[in-house]
């Protein structure tokens, strides 16, 4: 069974652009969330995706925007770019939303805003 | 009150010792403790979850003890292996409803010396 595949594996954007990150979740799952990984502020979370429809969402401003597709699979956007959006953006999938779902994280996207 | 404070921040440890980790939380309606694993230019990895309803859980050479009144709970690797060599990570949760949320620890980067 495939893992989670997160596409691009390493981008390079400079500040202002916007870029579009995407994940496959491993088949059957339903849920998706994207954390964004940091050297200084760790693992955050971005949001998480069922359904289509965005099930929850952290402390990020409004020009980090995903969706979710029919078959699952999502996207994230990066809109007007700054270099401290530089970081691994690391997609994982779940079943559903049951109580203590196991997460399966993919390897993530580098991304790194010049 | 959503942070979760991970220590040490870098550990090493001789083959065949035993590596701990400790973690505390604020937040009492967390109610889902999982440690992950992080190998460099991969994505985390589940390694052992604990529910607070229980002290300790056992895994094969990875334990998780929880102290619910201390607010604490910490990753025991016996018989640390050079192949343990990685960065782990503490989460926390509050379960019901909030699947793909986790709040992360910092990390500790552990170096198991042959």
């Amino acid at each position: 069974k495939a893992g989670v595949t997160q596409t691009p594996r390493y981008l390079i954007k400079t500040r202002g652009q916007q870029v579009t990150l995407s994940c496959s979740p491993i088949s059957g799952h339903r849920s998706v969330s994207w954390y964004q990984q940091t050297p200084g502020q760790g693992l955050q979370f971005l949001f998480e995706y069922f359904s289509e429809t965005q099930r929850n969402k952290g402390n990020f401003p409004g020009r980090f925007s995903g969706r979710q597709f029919s078959n699952s699979r999502s996207e994230m956007n990066v809109s007007t770019l700054e270099l401290g959006d530089s970081a691994l953006y690391l997609c994982a999938s779940s079943w559903n939303r049951a109580l203590n779902e196991k997460l399966f994280f993919g390897s993530g996207t580098q991304l790194s805003v010049l | 009150q959503q942070q979760v404070k991970q220590s040490p921040q870098s550990l090493i440890v001789q083959k065949g010792g035993i590596s701990i980790i400790n973690c505390a939380y604020e937040n009492t309606a967390f109610d889902y403790f999982p440690w992950y694993q992080q190998f460099p230019g991969k994505g985390p990895a589940l390694l052992i979850a604990i529910r607070p309803d229980v002290s300790e859980k056992k895994e094969g050479r990875f334990t998780i003890s929880f102290n619910k009144s201390a607010k604490q709970f910490s990753l025991h690797i016996m018989d640390s292996q050079p192949g343990d060599s990685a960065t782990y990570f503490c989460a926390a949760s509050v379960s019901s409803g909030n699947t793909g949320k986790l709040i992360f620890g910092q990390g500790t980067t552990l170096q198991v010396k042959p």
